[in-house]
């Protein structure tokens, strides 16, 4: 069974730091392409950025209204996705998804999420 | 990159049959045949039902089908059930090597 369980959400202030992560279970990790999605309250999904298997060269793309201040790492030896959020924002406030990318395009499975609170 | 569109919100009554539309590009929707579809329950993980456009992943109701015509691609539910009400998302795959979502759509079985 595949599982992705999310941790590392909570209170920060503006300008902190947070590191979320991701374990993943039921699926050969290392040959996954992951990416993360956000959900602000009341809004749609939003695709926040994506990491490569180390296998298609390891690469991440994000989004552009986070670029800079995000980025999505991986420890294949853990089965652990990570996701570091610097610079916080309260537009940051948000529940964070981990998903595993079954086709390159095609987001497959979703973790339960981690809420991300950015308030002073 | 903008937000694909969809309607906010779709109702029906139980053993009709509904759409709902996901209007794009040709950058994105219109561009690419990785259009999906998620339903998501409050409190739950999104779950895919459609990939591809139209294919169904194992255990997805064949109630579930999903097709696109130019920039639009749509999710069509037939024999509703209470228990498929939920927001429903479509996502693609963009020419920028990104992914994009719809707003969402509610789905409120009458």
């Amino acid at each position: 069974e595949v599982q992705l369980v999310e941790s590392g959400g909570g209170l920060v202030q503006p300008g902190g730091s947070l590191r979320l992560s991701c374990a993943a279970s039921g699926f050969s990790f290392k040959d996954a392409w992951m990416t993360w999605v956000r959900q602000a309250p009341g809004k749609g999904l939003e695709w926040v950025g994506r990491i490569k298997s180390k296998g298609s060269g390891g690469t991440t793309d994000y989004a552009a209204p986070v670029k800079g201040r995000l980025a999505i790492s991986r420890d294949d030896s853990k089965n652990t996705l990570y996701l570091q959020i610097n610079s916080l924002k309260t537009e940051d406030t948000a529940v964070y998804y981990c998903v595993w990318m079954t086709t390159a395009e095609t987001p497959g499975y979703w973790g339960q999420g981690t809420l991300v609170t950015v308030s002073s | 990159q903008s937000a694909l569109t969809q309607p906010a919100s779709v109702s029906g009554s139980p053993g009709q049959s509904i759409a709902i539309s996901c209007t794009g590009t040709s950058s994105d929707v219109g561009g690419y045949n990785s259009v999906s579809w998620l339903q998501h329950r409050p409190g739950k993980a999104p779950k895919l039902i459609i990939s591809e456009v139209s294919k169904r992943p194992s255990g997805v109701s064949d109630r579930f089908s999903g097709s696109k015509s130019g920039n639009t691609a749509s999710l069509t539910i037939s024999g509703l059930q209470a228990e498929d009400e939920a927001d429903y998302y479509c996502s693609s795959y963009t020419r920028s090597n990104t992914m994009v979502f719809g707003g969402g759509t509610q789905l409120t079985v009458l």
